[in-house]
């Protein structure tokens, strides 16, 4: 079985500028999960989908972050514009529904400069 | 509010030793599931073992093992016969079931192996 895929593995950009992250979660998974990790720290949350409707986003800065999932299946992860402090590893997870175990991708690690 | 605690930022355990890793939590949801995972060098975060807050035996798989205890609000996971590939980032995760099912993730454990 296929793990979650995510891409680029890493990304270096200047303030300002945009970015996307892209997520394949394992199939069949129907809730998919976007996480920051910033360096010394646990993930934190950023959004949850259940297919391709959204059930938290309480903590997505809305301002610069968004994401879509839109079939239901892979997501994209967008910041615009970039800061300094979007420095981090953003984790992609799926799991089959909301009450079972997440599974993790290899993340993408993002340098803003 | 929910919020997991992990208060031992490293960890050295002899090779096939056992080592205890510690998390407390605090929620106000009756109902919550604990989780624990395992974050090698490379990043990914590797599901290990799950406890649900009713629960009556402490969950095990292989050789790691939940010490779960409740009204302690405490929820430790122990390794067995530890070996070198053991050596990693290891986070307690909780969710409340019935404040949204978000996940909070403690801050993390840095275990390391000695030969």
């Amino acid at each position: 079985e296929a793990g979650v895929a995510q891409s680029p593995r890493y990304k270096i950009i200047e303030k300002r500028q945009s970015v996307a992250f892209w997520c394949n979660p394992i199939s069949g998974h129907a809730t998919l999960y976007w996480y920051q990790q910033i360096l010394g720290q646990g993930p934190k949350l950023l959004i949850q989908f259940q297919n391709n409707g959204v059930v938290d986003d309480s903590q997505l800065p809305k301002d610069r972050f968004s994401a879509e999932r839109l079939k239901g299946v892979d997501s994209t992860l967008k910041i615009q514009p970039a800061k300094l402090e979007d420095s981090a590893v953003y984790l992609c997870a799926s799991s089959i529904s909301r009450d079972y175990e997440q599974y993790f991708g290899p993340g993408t690690r993002l340098t803003v400069t | 509010a929910q919020k997991i605690t992990q208060t031992q930022p490293g960890m050295f355990v002899q090779e096939k030793e056992a080592v205890t890793l510690d998390c407390t939590y605090d929620t106000s949801d009756p109902s919550y599931g604990l989780f624990w995972y395992k974050q090698p060098s490379s990043g990914e975060m590797i599901f290990l073992i799950y406890q649900g807050s009713y629960d009556q035996q402490n969950a095990t798989e292989g050789r790691y093992s939940l010490n779960f205890q409740k009204a302690r609000k405490s929820a430790n996971l122990v390794i067995s016969a530890s070996q070198l590939g053991d050596s990693a980032m290891y986070f307690c995760a909780m969710r409340g079931l019935n404040t949204g099912n978000q996940f909070y993730f403690g801050t993390g454990t840095s275990l390391t192996v000695i030969p």
